[in-house]
């Protein structure tokens, strides 16, 4: 299976302020098609997750313009930009390469 | 619009079978596939398994020989069905579907807790 490894946030990030957050993948999720399958989601508390970025750099439809996804093959940063109370809650990474589709283990955001 | 809503028992004995339901609608299971995530309590997520459009399946092979997913096209319903459930098992349990094939879960139910104890 693919690892998918998330880096931490020095929390609390002062509103205002941006935040990067950090994965890496096992393996690398460039296919031969020139996609990059790798996903960012933010789960808010009490709510389901929601897709933020896929295919490493395209936002999903309704997602503000404050977030943006990079990186190479493994190598993938999320960056918030301008960090809002509604950003708050977990973000994971996922990668859709091959099964099983496995997620990391996630990143807690917390606003000061 | 696209909706997907799991329903199911909420508690089940351990060694028993979880039978889960996912009503979707504002789109046909013909033509999109529809995959099962799980999040026990306070913790991350996993990935179970996917039904695609034509009807054929691949599972989390953590949980392969316990998984089955199945659907009911003329009713717009995707099934769960895992046995020898454990004490790990107790989780929020996900529908998901994607908006473009291969580019993340775009769509996702509520979620339902199923919590398994004696």
């Amino acid at each position: 299976d693919i690892v998918m490894t998330q880096g931490a946030l020095p929390n609390p990030v002062p509103s205002g302020e941006s935040a990067s957050i950090t994965c890496q993948s096992s393996k690398s999720l460039l296919h031969s098609n020139g996609k990059t399958y790798l996903n960012w989601y933010l789960q808010r508390p009490g709510q389901s997750p929601q897709l933020l970025i896929y295919w490493m750099s395209t936002r999903a439809s309704g997602v503000s313009d404050r977030f943006s996804g990079s990186g190479s093959g493994t190598d993938f940063t999320l960056k918030i930009s301008s960090v809002e109370a509604e950003d708050v809650g977990v973000y994971y990474c996922q990668q859709f390469l091959e099964y099983p589709f496995t997620f990391g283990s996630g990143t807690k955001l917390e606003i000061k | 619009q696209v909706q997907l809503k799991e329903s199911g028992p909420g508690l089940v004995q351990p060694s028993e079978t979880l039978s889960l339901t996912c009503t979707v609608s504002g789109f046909s299971l013909t033509s999109n596939s529809v995959h099962w995530v799980r999040q026990p309590p306070g913790k991350g997520l996993e990935w179970m398994g996917i039904i695609r459009s034509g009807g054929s399946t691949d599972y989390n092979s953590a949980l392969k020989s316990r998984l089955s997913i199945s659907r009911d096209t003329s009713k717009s319903q995707v099934f769960l069905k895992m046995n020898s459930l454990q004490t790990e098992d107790t989780a929020i349990y996900y529908c998901t579907r994607s908006f473009i094939p291969n580019s993340g879960f775009a769509y996702w139910g509520q979620g339902t807790l199923v919590t398994v104890s004696s």
